[in-house]
C-alpha cells in the first residue's frame, strides 16, 4: 500500500519570504498524481496544486510550486512571498493513476504559521 | 457549479441517538468518499463508491456506521446509535473534473459532529 509522509508536523515563516514544505511517499507504480491541499481555520479542504508523475515538468500556480523528485519519492510545496492568509493545515496526498477512481492517500500534515 | 454540498454543517447530539450525515456531490462526477477527521487519527477513509456503487468500505470503524448512495446526486452517513468518541469532523469529497479540465478530488465544507 502507498504511504505519505510529511516529517514536519509545524512550520513557521515570516511574511513575504519562502517556505519549503516536504512530502514523501512510497509507492511501487510508476503513474499516479500527487497533490497539495491546504485547510485553512475555517477548515475547508482547499487544492492548491496538482502534479502528474509522467510530466517531468514542475508545477506550479501562482506564488506556489513543487519541486517533484520522481526518482527520490519526494513532492515538496514551495510558498514564495508567504502571505498571513496562508496560514493553515497543508496535507499532501497521492493517488494512483490505475484502477480509476481510488481514493487519495493523505499525510498527516504540516502546519504553517505566518509571521507579520 | 457549487461545489460539494454536505448537511448539517454543525450537529450536537447526545450518546445513542442517530445521526445522518448528507452529502450532494458536483455533478458529472461519478466517485464519491466519505472521510473522517479528528486530531489523534488525522483524516481517515470510511467509505467510497464509484458510480453509485460502493467499493470499498473497510474503513467504517464499526457496524453502527452506514453510508448509501441511493443515486448519483446524493449520499448519506449513518450513525446508529452514536457515542462521544464519534465525535469529528466528516467530509465528503467527489472526484471529477474540474473547472481548468484537470481531474481532481472537490471537498465538501464538513460535517462537524459533536456527541454528548
Amino acid at each position: 500500500a502507498q504511504t505519505v509522509t510529511q516529517s514536519q508536523p509545524e512550520m513557521s515563516v515570516q511574511e513575504a519570504e519562502t517556505v519549503t514544505l516536504s512530502c514523501t511517499y512510497d509507492t511501487s507504480e510508476s503513474d499516479y498524481y500527487l497533490f497539495w491541499y491546504k485547510q485553512p481555520p475555517s477548515r475547508q479542504m482547499i487544492l492548491v496544486i496538482r502534479q502528474e508523475a509522467y510530466k517531468q515538468q514542475n508545477a506550479t500556480e501562482n506564488r506556489f510550486s513543487v519541486n517533484f523528485q520522481k526518482a527520490a519519492k519526494s513532492f515538496s510545496l514551495k510558498i514564495s512571498d508567504s502571505q498571513l492568509g496562508d496560514a493553515a493545515m497543508y496535507f499532501c496526498a497521492y493517488r494512483s493513476a490505475w484502477p480509476g477512481n481510488t481514493p487519495l492517500v493523505f499525510g498527516k500534515g504540516t502546519r504553517l504559521s505566518v509571521i507579520a | 457549479d457549487a461545489g460539494v454540498i454536505q448537511s448539517p454543517r454543525h450537529e450536537v447530539t447526545e450518546m445513542g441517538q442517530e445521526v445522518t450525515l448528507r452529502c450532494k456531490p458536483i455533478s458529472g462526477h461519478n466517485s464519491l468518499f466519505w472521510y473522517r477527521q479528528t486530531m489523534m487519527r488525522g483524516l481517515e477513509l470510511l467509505i467510497y463508491f464509484n458510480n453509485n456503487v460502493p467499493i470499498d468500505d473497510s474503513g467504517m470503524p464499526e457496524d453502527r456506521f452506514s453510508a448509501k448512495m441511493p443515486n448519483a446526486s446524493f449520499s448519506t452517513l449513518k450513525i446508529q446509535p452514536s457515542e462521544p468518541r464519534d465525535s469529528a469532523v466528516y467530509f465528503c469529497a467527489s472526484w471529477g473534473r474540474a473547472s481548468t479540465g484537470a481531474n481532481v478530488l472537490t471537498f465538501g465544507a464538513g460535517s462537524r459532529l459533536t456527541v454528548l
